[in-house]
């Protein structure tokens, strides 16, 4: 089936040391979202890909980084994480931009930080 | 700044009933309107979407849209203990952005 998938689906970090979270996609869909989501809170826009464009939200840290190699796959980098980092992550994909687009969602990456 | 409003909850309503979601938003240029179902500890799954004034029926879930007063909102007939979950509205469009700005959900329990 054609999915979204999130690896780990958990991860431990201790406080500043780097973390990689990954998300690939078989649905061939040309926009990749990353959210936050913290507990019982709404998930928030970190940033997205629309192909090869990034798209920064305004308020997001400068601690997080994103990298999309090709179409399938795309890297939330965490440079140095500190304890508010610790969220469940959530990759989604759209077939295109815009408006009116369902999103998909991977099932997240929750992240702990020691 | 873009608000999705919700009530957290939670709702409590009795199987075989109606539950009935609202969501409110601020943006009066949003375009497309969501919602998502999301069990504890994993991801949002879309239920419905809909983007024009009016009633949007699939199955036993119902979506209400009205724009004028900016107000979406979700029924759940014939509810099932399994239907019990945080309901997520979420809204896109609007100055040209893509992704979507969430409600914090309102969290539903169906009781047996």
């Amino acid at each position: 089936d054609a999915m979204v998938i999130q690896n780990p689906r958990y991860q431990v970090t201790q406080f500043g040391k780097p973390v990689t979270l990954s998300c690939s996609q078989t649905l061939n869909h040309n926009v990749m979202y990353w959210y936050q989501q913290k507990s019982s809170q709404a998930p928030k826009l970190l940033f997205h890909y629309y192909d090869k464009d990034f798209n920064n939200e305004a308020d997001t840290p400068d601690n997080f980084q994103s990298r999309r190699p090709n179409t399938s796959f795309c890297f939330l980098d965490i440079r140095s994480p500190g304890l508010g980092d610790a969220a469940m992550y959530l990759c989604a994909t759209s077939r295109e931009q815009g408006t009116g687009q369902p999103q998909h969602f991977g099932d997240g990456t929750r992240l702990s930080i020691l | 700044q873009k608000e999705v409003e919700q009530n957290s909850g939670p709702l409590s309503v009795p199987e075989g009933a109606i539950a009935s979601l609202n969501c409110t938003y601020s943006d009066r240029g949003s375009q497309s309107f969501f919602w998502y179902r999301q069990y504890s500890g994993k991801s949002p799954e879309l239920i419905m979407s809909i983007y024009s004034n009016g009633d949007k029926e699939d199955g036993r879930f119902t979506a209400q849209l009205n724009k004028a007063s900016q107000y979406v909102s979700l029924l759940i007939r014939d509810s099932q203990p399994s239907d019990s979950a945080t309901y997520l509205c979420a809204v896109n469009g609007g100055g040209g952005a893509d992704g979507l700005t969430f409600g914090k959900g309102t969290h539903l329990i169906i009781q047996p």
